[in-house]
């Protein structure tokens, strides 16, 4: 099973300052169709996760441009150019090319 | 507007069974994969079973293989997971999510606790 290492696990961060959380697989994302299927979920609290990023880098409908992702083969990021507070929850990344589909163990954003 | 209500969780014994069901709406269900992932409260996400758009592959986690069956009704617009033999690992809210490779719609979620 592909292993998908997020870091790190706790994210304090002060209001308007940038964020960066990292996805690290145990394999390459990149699929036989040439598509690298590695998604960005949030999930504030008390709700159902929400996508934000797929493909690697393809920002969803809606979804603020402060949130940007980035990456190729094993290694990801998701940017957070200025938190606000509604920023606030856990982060998963996910990987869609290789069954079992796995997601990594999640990165918990807060205000300080 | 893509909707996904799902509906059958519950209080189940250990060895016990319960049919999970997701009725979609707002999107042309027969042309979308489908998939089940699960949260333990408090804990992270696991993908759980996923099944084409006609339903003839499906996919399911090892910890869940042989004992849970996906299913799908495109005539219903309807999900269903079959879950037999309940653990108290099972125990968890189980999420409807649209597509296999990029997840793009969730459901609210149903509450499955297995307990004696």
């Amino acid at each position: 099973d592909v292993v998908m290492t997020q870091s790190p696990l706790s994210l304090p961060v002060t209001l308007g300052q940038p964020a960066s959380i990292s996805c690290r697989s145990s394999q390459s994302l990149v699929h036989s169709d040439g598509n690298t299927y590695l998604n960005w979920f949030q999930q504030r609290p008390g709700q159902s996760p929400r996508r934000l990023i797929y493909k690697v880098s393809n920002r969803d409908s809606g979804v603020p441009d402060r949130f940007s992702g980035s990456g190729s083969g094993t290694d990801f990021t998701l940017k957070i150019s200025r938190v606000e507070a509604e920023d606030v929850g856990v982060y998963y990344c996910m990987q869609g090319t290789h069954w079992p589909r796995t997601f990594g163990g999640g990165t918990k954003v807060e205000i300080k | 507007e893509v909707q996904l209500l799902e509906s059958g969780g519950g209080l189940v014994q250990p060895g016990g069974s319960l049919r999970l069901s997701c009725a979609a709406s707002g999107f042309t269900f027969s042309t979308y994969g489908m998939s089940w992932v699960r949260q333990d409260p408090g804990k992270g996400l696991e993908w759980v079973s996923s099944i084409s758009d006609s339903g003839s592959l499906t996919y399911y986690a090892d910890s869940v293989k042989g004992r849970f069956t996906i299913s799908r009704d495109n005539s219903k617009n309807t999900l269903y997971l079959q879950m037999n033999s309940l653990r108290a690992d099972d125990t968890a809210v189980y999420y409807c999510a649209k597509a296999w490779s990029s997840i793009d719609y969730w459901g609210q979620g149903t509450l499955v606790t297995v307990s004696s």
